[in-house]
């Protein structure tokens, strides 16, 4: 009973540098999401995926790239981070909008 | 442009008493509705939804009521708890499977 697993916890990069934050979900939902939350913002939608194959862009897209590897993962790259970036992550999942979403426990990303 | 806001971004309530958190959508076309939680250092968790059809829903201690006219979304906390304090989002389905928050309300619960 996972639910959604966010990897890695805390991380903390240099401009520039680039990395992958993993998500992966147990529940066999169709759709997969990743907001951005940061103080007084709220959650924005950087990229989700309605489906295997399928990716769109969100709200906040630009500097992001993502990957739905299977039914089960869906992973958010940066390749090449900027301070502007330092937020926490959030992955989350559904089977369909009615149901509402199950979230991760997120990622606490710096960019120095 | 479409977007799901709230009124007060922090709600002092007495432990025992009820709280209500307020939201205002803008879209008339949302369908669906969704209350989150979040407690500090952890994803939101879902408390309660509800459809565009209904006006109000209940669940344990928390009831959503929906307002189409004037386009507000309402959560109510009966008996409030220590347990309660949290930031609570308010949620809209505006197309297909995307939701967007709003910015939150720190609910934050006086001994």
């Amino acid at each position: 009973n996972a639910g959604v697993t966010q990897t890695p916890k805390f991380q903390v990069l240099k401009t520039g540098q680039s990395m992958t934050l993993q998500c992966a979900q147990d529940m066999n939902h169709n759709s997969m999401y990743w907001y951005r939350q940061d103080p007084g913002m709220g959650l924005r939608l950087i990229y989700y995926s309605a489906s295997e194959g399928t990716t769109d862009k969100g709200e906040v897209p630009n500097g992001y790239n993502v990957s739905r590897l299977n039914k089960r993962e869906f992973s958010l790259r940066l390749e090449s981070a900027a301070p502007s970036q330092t937020s926490v992550y959030f992955c989350a999942s559904t089977r369909q909008k009615t149901y509402g979403y199950t979230f991760g426990s997120g990622t606490r990303l710096t960019v120095v | 442009g479409e977007s799901v806001g709230l009124h007060l971004p922090t709600l002092s309530v007495q432990e025992g008493d009820n709280s209500i958190i307020n939201c205002a959508y803008s879209n008339s076309a949302s369908d669906y509705f969704i209350w989150y939680k979040q407690e500090s250092g952890k994803g939101p968790q879902f408390i309660i939804d509800i459809r565009s059809n209904m006006d109000k829903r209940q669940g344990q201690r928390v009831t959503v009521l929906l307002n189409k006219t004037v386009k507000h979304l309402s959560l109510q906390i009966a008996a409030t708890q220590p347990g309660d304090s949290a930031v609570y989002f308010c949620a809209e389905n505006i197309w297909d499977d995307k939701i967007i928050f709003g910015k939150g309300t720190r609910l934050h619960i006086l001994p």
